[in-house]
């Protein structure tokens, strides 16, 4: 079956623009994990999704991050006024259980680049 | 503080070598799950196993075992006979079962491992 997808696979803006990065989870699967690792890092964990519930925040750097999943089902990460600090891969995970230990399977992610 | 280390940043070997990717992990919970991901030069992070904290049996699938010592907090993972498709960056993670934090994966910074031909 289809895996995990993200859009666009690569986003080059200009500071001080926003963008919206969007995730596709694997049908059926209840949870949804936005991560994001820097070059020659481990992911760091954003945020995250009980279907449509936004169950945890804190790893959101500051309130130019947001994230949203109305129906449960595709996600949106967006970021306001992007610096060049933003620039990273971001990466989307879904796993089919309520938020526990489960095995999160991940996108393709989004490498993010401000100029 | 770093919830798991991989104090290996890089590792070479030759192909057909055996190699052993190293992590420690740091938690107060005494129910937790260990993860290792692979990202091969492509990108992607592939899942490999999971293990939770009641289990300290070893594992074994082909030419990948790994070794879980509660006593040592080490959850360490062995490539045998090791290929050059094996080269990739491999990471550790730890995932706590507390409310506040559940299901959140800490990842290691990684270790590149490359087999040479």
């Amino acid at each position: 079956g289809a895996g995990v997808s993200q859009s666009p696979r690569y986003k080059v803006t200009k500071r001080g623009q926003d963008v919206a990065l969007r995730c596709d989870p694997i049908s059926g699967h209840v949870s949804l994990y936005w991560y994001r690792q820097a070059l020659g890092q481990g992911p760091e964990f954003l945020t995250y999704f009980n279907y449509e519930a936004q169950q945890d925040k804190s790893g959101l750097p500051n309130d130019r991050f947001s994230a949203e999943r109305p129906e449960g089902s595709i996600s949106t990460l967006t970021i306001q006024r992007t610096e060049q600090r933003d620039s990273a891969m971001y990466r989307c995970a879904s796993s089919p259980g309520a938020p526990g230990p489960y095995e999160q399977y991940f996108g393709p992610g989004t490498r993010l680049t401000v100029t | 503080a770093q919830k798991v280390t991989q104090a290996q940043t890089e590792i070479s070997v030759v192909e057909k070598e055996d190699v052993t990717l190293d992590c420690v992990y740091e938690t107060r919970d005494t129910t937790y799950y260990l993860f290792w991901y692979k990202q091969p030069p492509s990108g992607e992070l592939v899942f490999l196993i999971r293990r939770n904290s009641f289990d300290e049996q070893n594992e074994i699938s082909g030419r990948y075992s790994w070794n879980f010592q509660k006593s040592t907090s080490s959850f360490n993972f062995t490539i045998t006979a090791s290929q050059v498709v094996d080269s990739a960056v491999y990471f550790c993670a730890l995932s706590e079962e507390r409310g506040s934090t559940l299901g959140r994966l800490y990842f290691g910074r990684g270790t590149q491992l490359t087999v040479w031909p």
